[in-house]
Formats: C-alpha cells, structure tokens, sequence
C-alpha cells in the first residue's frame, strides 16, 4: 500500500552541488510529475511524463532534469543547485493523464530541500 | 500572474462557522479539482468537477463548477477543527493538450474550537 514515495524527506545542499530526488509509485500509472511549492505560490509544475520513455516541461524546468526509464520510478535531478531552488518538492502520478472525473492524482508527503 | 486565483488566501474562522473560498480565473477549464493539504503532507484530492453548473457535495462541503467553466467554489457549513488546512483549487485549461494541471495558490483555513 505504498502509492507514491519520495526520498529524501528532507536534504540540505549548497550552492553548486547537483542532486537527485526519488520517485517511485506501485500502482502502474502512466502519468507521473513534479512539482514544486513555494509560500504564496501554490504547486508550479517542473515535468511531467505520460509514460515511459517520455517526458515533457512543465511551468518551471529551468534548474531540473528527469528521465522515466520504468514505469515506476521519475527521478527528478537538480543539475547545479542555487538558492532559488529552496523549495518542497512533490512527486504526483494518476492512471492517465486525461484529468477527467473519477481519475484521481497521487501525491506523495514532499521533500524540503534547502540550498544554502 | 496566476491563472487560478483563490480567495481569501488567509480564513480564520470560529467552529460552528460557515464559509466561502473561490477560485476564479479568465480562461475556461476543461475540469477543477480541489484538493486539502495538511503539514507535512501531499495534497489529496476532495473532488473533480466536469460540468459547467455542476454540484458535488461531500457530507458538509458543497463544491461548484461555474457556469462558463472559469470558476468553483467550495463552502464548508458548520466548520470543525478539523477542516483546518490548505484548500488548493486546480484546473485543466481547455486550451492545453491535457496534461498540464494548472494550481492556484491556496488558501490556508484555520478553525478555532
């Protein structure tokens, strides 16, 4: 019953270094995505996938980088971290990317990234 | 600028209370949703509205697609404790190929005993 999962809860970088944030889910959904909140703000989308092998930009890609080479997982890799990259970061999946009734979007808890 | 606009983003409100937020926005919407965020926590999903005029409604929440498809709102009658959180509208604009899901920016409900 794990739905979706995100490592690390919680991470500290400085400025410069590059990182990866975990997403897997186990419930076989084709659309996976990332984004990130920020106070005031609401969730902004980084990317997104519809299915292995194939990814796309969201709203803010600038700074990050992903590849969905299973099904499963949608690692999200911040290429040369810099302050303004401080945010919580959410992992989201669903059956398919058609936002009709009854498809529902997974989130898992988030991960806090500070870059100092 | 956003392209779904809540109101109020701040509610501080007494138990027994009832209560309004909206989510407004020019475009129109092929669907909305609306989501309840705590601390520490994702956001889960409340409902998915398709219709234009439509009414949903979850034991004290009543939630409403607008007409025109370009707004929602959500109002909570008898507010308890534990309705307190983050209400996030978002919206798939009829524009967009389908899989952009498009976030207001929230509006954070507290509920005093």
């Amino acid at each position: 019953n794990a739905g979706v999962t995100q490592t690390p809860k919680f991470q500290v970088l400085k400025t410069g270094q590059s990182m990866t944030l975990q997403c897997a889910q186990d419930m076989n959904h084709e659309y996976m995505s990332w984004y990130r909140q920020d106070p005031g703000m609401g969730l902004r989308l980084i990317h997104y996938s519809v299915g292995a092998g194939i990814t796309d930009q969201g709203e803010v890609p600038n700074g990050y980088n992903v590849s969905r080479s299973t099904t499963e997982d949608f690692p999200l890799r911040l290429l040369s971290a810099a302050p303004s990259q401080t945010s919580v970061y959410f992992c989201a999946s669903s059956y398919s990317f058609q936002q009709h009734s009854g498809n529902t979007i997974y989130f898992g808890e988030g991960s806090w990234l500070t870059v100092v | 600028t956003q392209l779904l606009e809540q109101s109020p983003q701040f509610l501080s409100i007494q138990e027994g209370e009832n209560l309004t937020v909206y989510c407004n926005s020019s475009s129109v919407f092929s669907s909305l949703q609306w989501y309840r965020q705590e601390p520490g926590e994702g956001p889960v999903l409340l409902v998915t509205v398709v219709t234009g005029g439509e009414v949903k409604k979850l034991k004290r929440l009543t939630f409403q697609f607008g007409d025109a498809r370009k707004d929602s709102s959500l109002h909570i009658t008898a507010a308890q404790p534990g309705d307190t959180g983050l209400y996030l509208c978002a919206g798939l604009p009829q524009e967009t190929s389908g899989s952009r899901l498009t976030f207001g920016e929230g509006t954070q409900l507290t509920v005093n005993p």
